[in-house]
């Protein structure tokens, strides 16, 4: 089955710097890509996900760049702000027949005033 | 409704005792997912319905967990004599037939005493 690695566990930047999460996956056969926000007690939320035929897509000051050959892929959160500071959670899975997400553990993003 | 509703949003009970969790879908989503969050963990993918077809149970973690749903529409997830470690918050997530991307509901959280 898939095996979805995600690193760093945490993360800490200052306000205004750049923040840069990044996953691995194992299953070839995997072509969907979503990153999903969470605040404490909150749902997870969906913030941008990516399909393998892209390979970067970009949403205000967040981005998603994928690698399949290399079988990565990574978020990048630009100009960062105390609000950014949540659990970031990337998955995959294909997007045929069981589309059920496999999940990283999560990154804890601290962006500091 | 306007998101995935589940309900209870919290659950506490002893230890041996059955529970049964509830997820209502966004209206008009054919896919329903029921993923379990451990503390500070990432999601596990439990069990998947799609439309009619028979549901994919198999990150079920043991016979005492079951689901079903009723119409194609409202899921129910039943734990039966409940152990300390299946306390975890219970996420579903539902989105429309053969795509991506899952929407979420609140979880709920399930202590076992």
């Amino acid at each position: 089955g898939e095996n979805v690695e995600q690193h760093p566990s945490t993360l800490s930047v200052q306000e205004g710097d750049s923040a840069v999460i990044k996953c691995t996956y194992s299953d070839s056969a995997s072509n969907y890509f979503p990153w999903y926000k969470q605040e404490l007690g909150k749902r997870p939320q969906l913030i941008i996900d990516i399909r393998s035929n892209v390979g970067e897509k970009k949403d205000q000051r967040i981005a998603v760049t994928l690698n399949k050959t290399a079988k990565h892929f990574s978020l990048h959160i630009t100009e960062t702000q105390p609000e950014d500071s949540a659990v970031y959670f990337c998955a995959a899975s294909p997007d045929t027949g069981r589309r059920a997400l496999t999940f990283g553990s999560g990154t804890r993003l601290q962006v500091q005033p | 409704g306007a998101g995935v509703s589940q309900s209870p949003s919290n659950k506490v009970t002893e230890k041996g005792k059955d529970v049964e969790l509830r997820c209502d879908p966004i209206s008009g989503h054919t896919a329903l997912y029921w993923y379990r969050q451990s503390l500070g963990q990432g999601l596990e993918f439990l069990i998947y319905f799609q439309g009619n077809s028979a549901p994919d149970k198999s990150g079920l973690p043991s016979d005492r967990f079951s689901a079903e749903r009723t119409g194609g529409s409202v899921s129910t997830l039943t734990i039966q004599r409940t152990q300390q470690e299946d306390s975890a918050v219970y996420l579903c997530a539902s989105s429309l037939e053969g795509r991506q991307p899952q929407h979420f509901g609140d979880g709920t959280r399930l202590s076992i005493l």
